[in-house]
């Protein structure tokens, strides 16, 4: 069946420090990966989208990396602030259907 | 430009009462989603239309009904509200052409007793 896997425990860090959250992902064939970070009590918001035949992405302090070989993206978030404390989510897109399939997200706790 | 908006943001429901979630969108997408979060479950997609008078099941379609009758509203029904169906309910709009972002609305607490 169709899987996809975000780091269910969340992730505390320092601030300053680097924080990489993963998604991995099986039985799909992803044209493409969105990350969208969503903040408690609101909608998500798109931060990202990688395509298939894209390594790596970055935009200001945030890189996702795209694997389709291990089936993974890694979304890093360097330099982190407690402003970046949320929960990430990774999405595929769903062949055929137009419609995105999410992960469970990962909550991600920056630390002052 | 006011986004994605839904009405209402929180409702009480009793087992077996009926109600229509409203999404809005004013910024003439053609894709628009209905999707419930549940506590470590993500999201999950419920219908989406891909324009007006369309519509389409998603991954957890039972128990719900949907309409597009105009292209900038996407209206959920509950005929029936089970307490399984307590959730919180997001809205979500898409330019067509796919490999775009989606835009959420700010979500609606449903709570079935």
């Amino acid at each position: 069946s169709q899987k996809i896997e975000q780091n269910s425990e969340a992730l505390n860090i320092q601030e300053g420090k680097t924080a990489t959250l993963t998604c991995n992902y099986t039985n799909y064939s992803p044209a493409y990966l969105q990350w969208y970070r969503q903040d408690p009590g609101r909608g998500p918001v798109f931060l990202l989208l990688i395509r298939e035949n894209e390594k790596e992405k970055r935009k200001e302090r945030l890189k996702v990396t795209f694997d389709t070989t291990l089936k993974q993206s890694l979304f890093h978030i360097t330099a982190s602030q407690p402003a970046d404390s949320a929960t990430y989510l990774c999405a595929l897109d769903n062949t055929g259907r137009r419609a995105l399939t999410f992960g469970s997200g990962t909550r991600l706790q920056v630390q002052p | 430009n006011a986004g994605v908006t839904q009405t209402p943001k929180f409702r009480v429901l009793k087992t077996g009462q009926s109600m229509t979630l409203l999404c809005a969108q004013d910024m003439n997408h053609e894709y628009m989603y209905w999707y419930r979060q549940d506590p470590g479950m993500g999201l999950r997609l419920i219908h989406y239309s891909v324009g007006e008078g369309t519509t389409a099941k998603g991954e957890v379609p039972d128990g719900y009904n949907v309409s597009r009758l105009k292209k900038q509203n996407f209206l959920l029904g509950l005929e029936s509200a089970a307490p399984s169906q307590t959730s919180v309910y997001f809205c979500a709009s898409m330019v067509s052409g796919g490999a775009n972002e989606q835009f959420f609305g700010p979500g609606t607490r449903l709570t079935v007793l």
